[in-house]
């Protein structure tokens, strides 16, 4: 998985309570991003990083923020998670110098479930 | 309407068969086409990369763009149960946003 942790793997929450979840890279890549996966809607980018500090929102960012204050980690927070927000995360990067910036590499998945 | 459309399948061949996944797109901007093959449970993937039109081969993969038409293709020759996944495909404009298609199950039986 190009170098790429997620932490943890899965988690069960109930509705209301905050949830973080995290994404460490050993590749020393730029950009770094949040994407969820559900049946019928395939991979929807929540929000991406393109350097320490510096965070945009993608297509489904309501409900979500993020932080990354190292090259290496990307945090998603759901600040009070609802049952909407059972999902499967994945944590991407890309920029690897000499690579296209839109070749992306993606990490093995967090699987959310918010009762 | 979605910017690009995948078939779900499931799609069903045997061993040896070739396979072809395809998906259209209604944004004539896009240049860089991606596949990611996806196993149960299992992060996606890069599995080809494309620039604009034209073939890219490797080992028993071919993906090909057809710009004036809006379509990708994958095509799998000596189909293995190993290949037994969703494939994905992607695609962006110069940036960093991919766009994915929701990805087509594809299973081989021996």
């Amino acid at each position: 998985d190009a170098g790429i942790t997620q932490s943890p793997r899965h988690k069960v929450t109930e509705t209301g309570t905050p949830v973080t979840l995290r994404c460490h890279q050993t590749e020393n890549h730029r950009y770094m991003y949040w994407y969820r996966q559900d049946p019928g809607h395939g991979l929807r980018l929540i929000h991406y990083s393109y350097g320490v500090k510096d965070t945009d929102k993608g297509e489904v960012s309501d409900g979500y923020s993020v932080s990354r204050s190292k090259t290496e980690d990307f945090l998603l927070t759901l600040e009070s998670a609802t049952s909407s927000q059972t999902s499967v995360y994945f944590c991407a990067i890309s920029g690897s110098p000499g690579l296209p910036v839109s070749e992306q590499f993606f990490g093995p998945g967090t699987r959310l479930t918010v009762l | 309407q979605k910017e690009v459309e995948q078939d779900p399948g499931p799609l069903s061949v045997p061993e040896g068969a070739i396979v072809s996944l395809n998906c259209t797109y209604s944004n004539s901007a896009f240049q860089y086409f991606m596949w990611y093959r996806q196993y149960s449970r299992k992060g996606p993937e890069l599995l080809m990369y494309t620039y604009s039109s034209g073939n890219k081969e490797d080992g028993r993969f071919t993906a090909q763009v057809d710009k004036s038409s809006k379509y990708i293709s994958l095509f799998i020759r000596d189909s293995q149960p190993s290949d037994s996944a969703t494939y994905l495909c992607a695609m962006t404009l110069n940036t960093d946003k991919l766009i994915f298609g929701t990805g087509t199950r594809l299973q081989v039986f021996p």
